[in-house]
């Protein structure tokens, strides 16, 4: 079975700081994890996403996150904030297992990321 | 690039009265789905589809019914909707079922029941 737990409800940051959302997984197999962004009144979209490539990932405006299998960890950075990065995040791991459960998403409860003037 | 359409954006509903929750993608997507999103809880699996003609459950399919009789339709319905069930709504789509397949969101149906 598959879970997903995002360690922060909430992060404020300054404008120019660094940003870490951090998200923690439970998977059977080797997972396939994304990072998805939500605007205010708005759909979801995919910022990156890690399919056992690379365990560095970039995605788009900057932001990254870093797979560690050892930590089951895959946390979302960016160098340097700014104020439309402001938004809730969700990591989300998608279900390896076999049959009609294949491909099924599993959210985290969101972060909601706060960036200050 | 219409990509994933939901209509409509906002719904008030009377508890009992029933409604159905439109979706539609352009993209010649296999696979879609349901979510609502309630505060704090992340985004629920309601039902989906591998294709026309195949449904399934996920989370909480509870109240509510799909079917899905084009790639392109996946319609929600809500028999008879209570309080428990204002939430908002996303549709979902990708091009297959599969670990690595990216979704794609519609905008999003806020739906009150009173």
């Amino acid at each position: 079975a598959q879970s997903v737990t995002q360690l922060d409800s909430h992060v404020s940051v300054s404008e120019g700081t660094p940003v870490l959302l951090r998200c923690n997984y439970s998977s059977s197999y080797s997972p396939s994890l994304f990072w998805y962004v939500q605007h205010p009144n708005k759909g979801l979209q995919l910022l990156l996403k890690y399919t056992s490539a690379a365990t560095l990932v970039k995605g788009i405006n900057g932001f990254e996150a870093e797979f560690k299998k050892s930590e089951t960890s895959f946390h979302l950075t960016k160098p340097s904030a700014h104020m439309s990065d402001a938004a809730e995040y969700f990591c989300v791991v998608s279900s390896v297992d076999r049959g009609s459960t294949l491909g099924r998403l599993y959210f985290g409860r969101g972060t909601q990321l706060t960036v200050w003037p | 690039n219409a990509g994933v359409t939901q209509t409509p954006k906002f719904q008030v509903l009377k508890t009992g009265q029933s409604m159905t929750l439109q979706c539609a993608q352009d993209m010649n997507h296999e696979y879609m789905s349901w979510y609502r999103q309630d505060p704090g809880m992340g985004l629920r699996l309601i039902h989906y589809s591998v294709g026309a003609g195949i449904t399934d459950q996920g989370e909480v399919p509870n109240g509510y019914n799909v079917s899905r009789s084009t790639t392109e339709d996946f319609p929600l319905r809500l028999l008879s909707a209570a309080p428990s069930q204002t939430s908002v709504y996303f549709c979902a789509s990708s091009f297959r079922q599969g670990a690595n397949a990216e979704a794609f969101f519609g905008q999003g149906t806020r739906l009150t029941v009173v």
